[in-house]
């Protein structure tokens, strides 16, 4: 059972253009949703994090949106830049182990010069 | 302060062997999370550590095992390696306090694990 479910797959996105990618849930004890970002032959690296009683957070040319009655949160890239391109990661994790995140299953961003 | 550590970086493997996997936890921290990740399934979390003992424990068959040490550095155990488990090994540390800000995972680089 997957429970975050991630899209799209792969995103192309011109230089200076807004990448969106959205994540659905279905635990409601998740209260900590994370996003990665990979890129080759590295581990992931933390971008940014929400909480649920919050519905946007932002920092720099990055923003999530947060909506807790859809049980769903998207990143926001504005101005995506070549050096954005890489796969990124939603997850979401709980009181019962925030070491313990479940992850979807990426989207792979490439913004063309 | 140095990041997580994972060694080796790559290994290949036969079908039947067994292998082992160590991670450096960052300096400080006491939780050590593992994690397979490959092109069909993407992450998934395969066990925890925390002060030496197991403390979450994920979907995955008994042939997948690991350890603390005292020094909170880790290692995870494959036997009877199958062509299925071909993938990359991730390790990320926190501090294991128990809080989402204070448990931010901080991930090793990964190693390669091929099974042929």
């Amino acid at each position: 059972q997957q429970q975050v479910k991630q899209s799209p797959q792969s995103l192309i996105v011109q230089k200076g253009g807004i990448s969106i990618i959205n994540c659905a849930y279905e635990n409601t004890a998740f209260d900590y949703f994370p996003w990665y970002q990979q890129f080759p032959g590295k581990g992931p690296a933390l971008l940014i994090a929400i909480r649920p009683d919050v519905s946007e957070k932002k920092e720099g040319r990055f923003t999530i949106s947060f909506n807790k009655s859809a049980k769903q949160f998207s990143l926001h890239i504005m101005d995506s830049q070549p050096g954005d391109s890489a796969t990124y990661f939603c997850a979401a994790g709980s009181g019962s182990g925030y070491s313990t995140l479940t992850f979807g299953k990426g989207t792979m961003l490439l913004v063309s010069p | 302060k140095a990041g997580v550590t994972q060694t080796p970086r790559y290994l290949i493997k036969t079908r039947g062997q067994q292998v082992t996997l160590s991670c450096s936890p960052i300096s400080g921290h006491r939780s050590v999370s593992w994690y397979q990740q490959t092109p069909g399934q993407g992450l998934q979390f395969l066990f925890e550590y925390f002060s030496e003992t197991q403390r979450n424990k994920g979907n995955f068959p008994g042939r997948f095992s690991g350890r603390q040490f005292s020094n909170s550095r880790s290692e995870m155990n494959v036997s009877t390696l199958e062509l299925g488990d071909s993938a990359l090994y991730l390790c990320a540390s926190s501090s294991g306090a128990g809080g989402p800000s204070t448990d931010t995972q901080y991930f090793g680089p990964g190693t390669r694990l091929t099974v042929l």
